[in-house]
Parts: C-alpha cells; sequence; structure tokens
C-alpha cells in the first residue's frame, strides 16, 4: 500500500537558520516524489520533484531535496529559513505512468520566528 | 497568470443545499483531480478524469459528483452538504506527458 509519512507536525525555527523536514515514503513501483508548499487559505504550490537521475533535486526559492532509495526518504531541506517560508509542507508520491494519482503526507507546519 | 482557476474563492451553502463548484484551466491538460482538504490535513483525492474517463475513488461518498462537459471545464457537484463537507476544496490538473500536477488557489466551502 502507498503512504506518506511526516513524522513533524510543527517546526518552529528562528529566521536564517536551517532546517530539513522528513519525508518517508512506502511505494510498490519506482516513485515519483514531490514536495508542495501551501500559504494559508491557498493552493499546493511546486516546490519541487524527483522522478529519476541525480538524487539531489533543486527546486524555487534556493529549496533542495535528496531521494535516498535505501531509506525510501525524500527529506526537503532549506538552507536558510526566512519569515516568508511560514507555510504547511506537503511530501507527495505518485506514479509514474497512468493518471499519476498523489498520495499526500499529513503535512509539516513551519513557523519562523523573526 | 493562473493556470488553474477555482471559483468562487469561498462559498457558504446550508444544510442539505445543493451546491457546485468550479474549475477551469488555460493549458489544455487532459486530466484534472477533485481533492478534498480539511483542516490541518492532507488533501484526498475525490477523483478524477482523463480525458472524458470519470474515475471514482473506491471511497468518495455517492454524495459527490463531477461533470466535464469540456477540456477547459470540470464541476464538483454535492448533491446534499452536510457539515462534514466543509473544508477546502482543490481542483488540479496534469499534462499527459509533464508528471506534475498543477493546482488551483481552492474554494474554502462553509456549510451552515
Amino acid at each position: 500500500a502507498q503512504s506518506v509519512t511526516q513524522p513533524d507536525i510543527h517546526i518552529t525555527v528562528s529566521e536564517g537558520a536551517s532546517l530539513e523536514l522528513r519525508c518517508n515514503y512506502s511505494y510498490g513501483a519506482t516513485p515519483y516524489l514531490f514536495w508542495y508548499v501551501q500559504s494559508p487559505g491557498q493552493g499546493l504550490q511546486l516546490l519541487l520533484k524527483y522522478f529519476s537521475g541525480d538524487t539531489l533535486v533543486q527546486g524555487i526559492k534556493g529549496f533542495e531535496a535528496e531521494f535516498k532509495r535505501s531509506q525510501s526518504s525524500f527529506n526537503l531541506r532549506i538552507p536558510s529559513v526566512h519569515w516568508s517560508d511560514a507555510a504547511e509542507y506537503f511530501c507527495a508520491v505518485g506514479a509514474k505512468t497512468g493518471a499519476n494519482n498523489l498520495f499526500f503526507g499529513t503535512g509539516t507546519r513551519l513557523t519562523v520566528i523573526p | 497568470d493562473a493556470m488553474v482557476i477555482q471559483n468562487p474563492r469561498y462559498q457558504v451553502t446550508q444544510f442539505g443545499k445543493p451546491v457546485t463548484l468550479s474549475c477551469s484551466q488555460t493549458l489544455n491538460h487532459n486530466v484534472m483531480y477533485w481533492y478534498q482538504q480539511k483542516s490541518s490535513q492532507a488533501p484526498k483525492l475525490l477523483f478524477h478524469y482523463y480525458d472524458k474517463d470519470f474515475n471514482n475513488e473506491a471511497d468518495t461518498p455517492d454524495n459527490f459528483q463531477s461533470r466535464r462537459p469540456n477540456t477547459s471545464f470540470c464541476f464538483l457537484d454535492i448533491r446534499s452538504p452536510g457539515l462534514g463537507d466543509a473544508a477546502m476544496y482543490l481542483c488540479a490538473l496534469r499534462d499527459r506527458v509533464e508528471n506534475i500536477q498543477y493546482f488551483g488557489a481552492g474554494t474554502r466551502l462553509s456549510v451552515l
């Protein structure tokens, strides 16, 4: 069965700090992996994706994520948190073929202290 | 420019009164999805269209229906909204080639 686990429900950090948001997945086939961000009252915006190739992927706003097959993980790293990064972050897994239905984790809410 | 347009952004309805949410796209992508997202929860897929083929998730209540009259538009109909249907409803679309889902800003539904 497909599942995505984000073990950190809520994280609070100071502006300028670095941060890693954890994501573990269970998927029966080779997965496509995604990180989305959602600001309050808004839809989901794609941050970055992993399909194949280099396991370290770069996204918008300097975010990056590393795919580790042996650990079934796809953790998101924020090198230097800005106040505008405060939002909900969702990890998702999908199939390479077909309708590519996404399975989402329960999200990690990031609070940034000025 | 917005690629996925959802209207309205906020919808208030009464218990049991049918309501329709709208989604349109400017990209002519062939796959469209409807998700329900309750407060502090992950988005949950309700159904999707692959071109005109409708695919319902097994646990989507019969109270939820959808229509896709053409490639550009997709509607979510809630026949008899209950208090538990209050949520954010997200529309997404995906191109056949590029396996990325693009989301709209959502419609927040309140049920009184």
